[in-house]
């Protein structure tokens, strides 16, 4: 398998529930995203996670956690979440983070959530 | 202030036809990215095109072009002859070096619509 993998494709979960989504890359990158897209916004970044640390929490609620066990898995843990948190969770990848503003991010086909 | 505007949140254009999206951005450093990224109603979103600061000449990538002015900090992306295939949302997006090498900043994006 290639590029950048996401799974489940769709989730449906209640508040009450945990449930975990995942990102893998098949790419050799060393820096890991995660981006929520809600309807009519921008996206917006989560988590960016250098060589498995985490350099970035752009003031994400705590009922979204994070884990990068190595720089090919992504994890993004969700408990006891709200109907606003029902959205499109991208998961994307760049070569490495460096000061050369080139690298692009390879994009995962992304999790269609549902909160209800 | 928004890092990244495009102010077209629809678009027409006749099959066959060139269309300019519009993108203006904010930044103070020297050294910086621009992106353009393409999303099919299924999600995924599929690197286009990349124009760095530095470069004196517009970018080209097949049909896409970025009309790149810098003075006044915008960064169009135009498609030549569309086709059907090309209706989707379209993002523009910037990455800032030196401090800021972490983070994409996204617009909110342009859906193209193509007619037969």
């Amino acid at each position: 398998e290639t590029g950048v993998t996401q799974t489940p494709r769709h989730l449906v979960m209640g508040m009450t529930n945990k449930k975990s989504l995942k990102c893998e890359q098949h790419l050799g990158h060393n820096a890991m995203y995660w981006y929520k897209q809600s309807a009519k916004k921008p996206l917006e970044l989560m988590f960016v996670y250098s060589l498995e640390e985490r350099v970035e929490n752009n003031s994400v609620p705590s009922r979204f956690s994070p884990e990068c066990p190595n720089s090919s898995h992504l994890f993004l843990h969700l408990h006891t979440l709200q109907p606003e948190d029902s959205a499109l969770y991208l998961c994307a990848s760049s070569p490495k983070i460096s000061s050369d503003p080139t690298y692009e991010q390879y994009f995962g086909p992304g999790t269609r959530l549902t909160v209800t | 202030a928004q890092k990244i505007t495009q102010t077209q949140p629809g678009m027409f254009v006749q099959e066959k036809e060139a269309v300019t999206l519009d993108c203006t951005y904010d930044t103070s450093d020297q050294s910086y990215g621009l992106f353009w990224y393409k999303q099919p109603s299924s999600g995924e979103m599929i690197f286009l095109i990349y124009q760095g600061s530095y470069d004196e000449q517009n970018a080209t990538e097949g049909r896409y072009s970025l009309n790149f002015q810098k003075a006044r900090k915008s960064a169009n992306l135009v498609i030549s002859a569309s086709q059907l295939g090309d209706s989707a949302m379209y993002f523009c997006a910037m990455r800032e070096g030196l401090y800021n090498f972490n983070k994409f900043y996204f617009g909110s994006g342009t859906k193209l619509n193509v007619k037969p």
